[in-house]
């Protein structure tokens, strides 16, 4: 499979702990977003890496969420102290400088 | 701040009915410009782009999109729809700032119901 993979499909876990959520994009991409989608809305932004470089932050990550990739491969978005709030799909995706994105198919995370 | 909006939340049609949904956005600079399809359960899907040139764009399964600059508008339209047509579609900009701003905006999005 070429496309865009993330780990886990689905996490549920409960208020208040920590929560890592993987993604490895296309192999030749040098870029990688993060997006966090709700059920009847569009995908909202939430951060984007050029290689390892984190190029931008949306207002939404709030000081629990964090984001890295450190050999510009696979990234990695975590949580902390999660709040029932943060349920959602989360989303990356992965593009060559400009060119198309691709989507993976998103971490569905539940908070209870 | 950019934004994206998508004029119409849920559409329902028969089959064989004409598409149109409709999408501006606000942005005075140049522009890329995607339309995106999602279907149930399943990963957001790329149907057509327009980066430059003829601003007919033609996407996958018969779709199409036109862009007016001086309207702001970036239409999604397909002459006749099928039932596997629904599904739920985005439109989304791209802001071009030299090497930078390369984050998607979406709007929120249209439910396309096609009756049988």
């Amino acid at each position: 499979d070429t496309g865009v993979s993330q780990n886990p499909r689905h996490k549920i876990t409960k208020r208040g702990q920590n929560v890592t959520f993987r993604c490895d994009p296309i192999s030749e991409h040098n870029r990688l977003y993060w997006y966090r989608q709700t059920l009847g809305q569009g995908p909202e932004f939430l951060t984007y890496f050029q290689n390892e470089a984190q190029l931008e932050k949306s207002r939404l990550l709030s000081d629990r969420f964090s984001a890295e990739r450190p050999k510009g491969s696979f990234s990695t978005l975590e949580i902390q102290r999660t709040e029932q709030g943060d349920s959602a799909m989360y989303l990356c995706a992965s593009s060559l400088d400009r060119g198309g994105y691709t989507f993976g198919s998103g971490t569905r995370l539940t908070v209870v | 701040a950019q934004s994206v909006s998508q004029h119409n939340h849920h559409v329902i049609l028969s089959e064989a009915a004409s598409l149109e949904l409709g999408c501006n956005y606000s942005y005075g600079g140049t522009v890329n410009l995607f339309w995106y399809v999602q279907y149930p359960g399943q990963h957001l899907q790329l149907l057509l782009k327009y980066f430059s040139g003829d601003p007919l764009v033609k996407g996958i399964k018969g779709f199409e999109a036109e862009f007016i600059k001086s309207k702001f508008s970036f239409n999604l339209r397909k002459p006749s729809v099928q039932w596997s047509d629904t599904a739920e579609y985005f439109c989304a900009v791209n802001v071009r700032l030299g090497n930078q701003g390369g984050k998607l905006i979406f709007g929120q999005g249209t439910e396309l119901s096609v009756k049988p």
